[in-house]
């Protein structure tokens, strides 16, 4: 079983640019959720992904955007990068059986070791 | 609005020693609570969850609901526990959409 991969490890950018992090699940996992976490501060929700499709957001701008692939791999793009954006970015995968299902025995969500983002 | 409040960012305890870690969330419903952890040089992972009250590594953590809590227990500290505790909430977006802590690093000293 293949666990949670981020690239790239880290990168740097400038603001104003543009960045594309990606995230492959972990084997049979249909779900991904991404995070942001800034230095000192616990992971914060930015979207998900359920076979493709959007499955929620949070309190995040809309030049924070992702994809999901037909092999539930995916990418999370930033536009118009801001210094606010330097963070760690996670990304995590689950399987989940449908939208609104708790299913206690598949839910659990293994994240990946995450990309560092440093915004100069 | 969906918080979860871990009131301490430092913990340290000597080997041996009881710990808590203190979690207080706010949510109107009803939520699922999670504690994560993440050991140094790793990658975040769940340690356990209130719905399935099992005790991992010998830690177990009880929801109170009319307090509000999730904390975080053990009865004898090991040099193993040192790491980031995050306590982590799901409720309104679903079950797989978490509110987390802003974190507790614990020590444990020989």
């Amino acid at each position: 079983e293949t666990g949670v991969t981020q690239s790239p490890t880290h990168l740097i950018k400038t603001r104003g640019q543009q960045v594309t992090l990606r995230c492959s699940s972990q084997s049979g996992h249909n779900t991904v959720s991404w995070y942001q976490q800034a230095l000192g501060q616990g992971p914060q929700f930015i979207f998900q992904y359920y076979r493709e499709e959007e499955n929620g957001r949070g309190n995040f701008p809309p030049r924070f955007s992702g994809l999901q692939f037909p092999n539930y791999s995916s990418e999370l793009n930033v536009n118009a990068l801001e210094l606010d954006d330097s963070a760690l970015y996670l990304c995590a995968s689950s399987l989940a059986r449908g939208l609104a299902a708790i299913d206690t025995s598949t839910d659990t969500q293994y994240f990946g070791p995450g990309t560092r983002l440093t915004v100069l | 609005a969906q918080r979860v409040t871990q009131p301490e960012k430092l913990l340290s305890v000597f080997k041996g020693a009881p710990v808590e870690l203190k979690c207080n969330y706010s949510y109107s419903g009803s939520p699922e609570l999670f504690w994560y952890v993440q050991y140094s040089r790793q990658r975040l992972q769940l340690l356990l969850r209130h719905i399935s009250r099992e005790s991992i590594k010998g830690f177990t953590a009880d929801l109170n609901k009319g307090e509000t809590s999730f904390h975080l227990k053990k009865p004898f500290a090991q040099e193993e526990d040192s790491a980031m505790y995050y306590c982590a909430l799901s409720g309104a977006m679903g079950a797989q959409k978490l509110v987390f802590g802003q974190g507790t690093r614990l020590t444990i000293n020989p």
